[in-house]
């Protein structure tokens, strides 16, 4: 059964229109992250909440913006995509001390 | 600032062959190790997670070890089989809120 749940699979957007991806879990877990990953390079952190209150790493765009509205969904927007967001974009949720879990990823594509 | 190296970047070994992954740290103050696995276009599944007061952790076939002091974690994979081919990520937590400082992977294939 799944446990954290990323829709779509696949995205495909123009350059320069918005797009949001989702993130659900039901884990109840209280931490959620949300990583960037290009081609053959390891996982980058963009944010990540502990319940509502959201925390955002010192080099992620401006362009990146995130929404919590309750401990079940996450989501990640992304304002005026470039080509240089085309990525796998992975969430993940955690509960305190315990391992990080991770949905099966959306794949971007931006035209 | 934490820094995670995975060597070699990639393997090949022949069915049956164990095989060792290698994982190093620069921080050896570190709350836990986080051993992952990735398919193709998929997301990470977790393998293992050592605690920093562990030395090792152990699930069916697949041991993972962890030497703080020195700043290594190995991971071993007894009997290889085809389905274990995939890229193997180690990670460790950059802080208490847990967010993971990954290694580049190691991309393994396992040959029938």
């Amino acid at each position: 059964d799944a446990m954290v749940i990323q829709n779509p699979r696949y995205q495909v957007t123009q350059f320069g229109k918005p797009v949001t991806l989702s993130c659900s879990q039901t884990l109840n877990h209280n931490v959620m992250y949300w990583y960037q990953q290009k081609s053959s390079q390891a996982p980058k952190l963009l944010f990540h909440y502990y319940d509502k209150d959201f925390n955002n790493e010192a080099d992620t765009p401006d362009n990146f913006q995130s929404r919590r509205p309750n401990t079940s969904f996450c989501f990640l927007d992304i304002r005026s995509p470039g080509l240089g967001d085309a990525a796998m974009y992975l969430c993940a949720t955690r509960a305190e001390n315990q391992p990080q879990h991770f949905g099966d990823g959306t794949r971007l594509s931006i035209l | 600032k934490q820094e995670v190296t995975q060597i070699p970047a990639a393997l090949s070994v022949p069915e049956g062959e164990n095989l060792v992954l290698n994982c190093s740290f620069t921080d050896s103050a570190i709350y836990n190790l986080q051993w992952f696995r990735q398919d193709p276009g998929k997301g990470l599944t977790s393998l293992l997670l050592i605690q920093s007061s562990q030395r090792e952790q152990t699930s069916g076939r697949l041991n993972a070890s962890l030497d703080k002091s020195s700043g290594r974690s190995t991971l071993y994979i007894a009997a290889s089989q085809p389905g274990d081919s995939a890229t193997y990520l180690c990670a460790v937590p950059n802080d208490s809120w847990g967010k993971l400082q990954f290694g580049a992977g190691t991309q393994v294939v396992v040959t029938p």
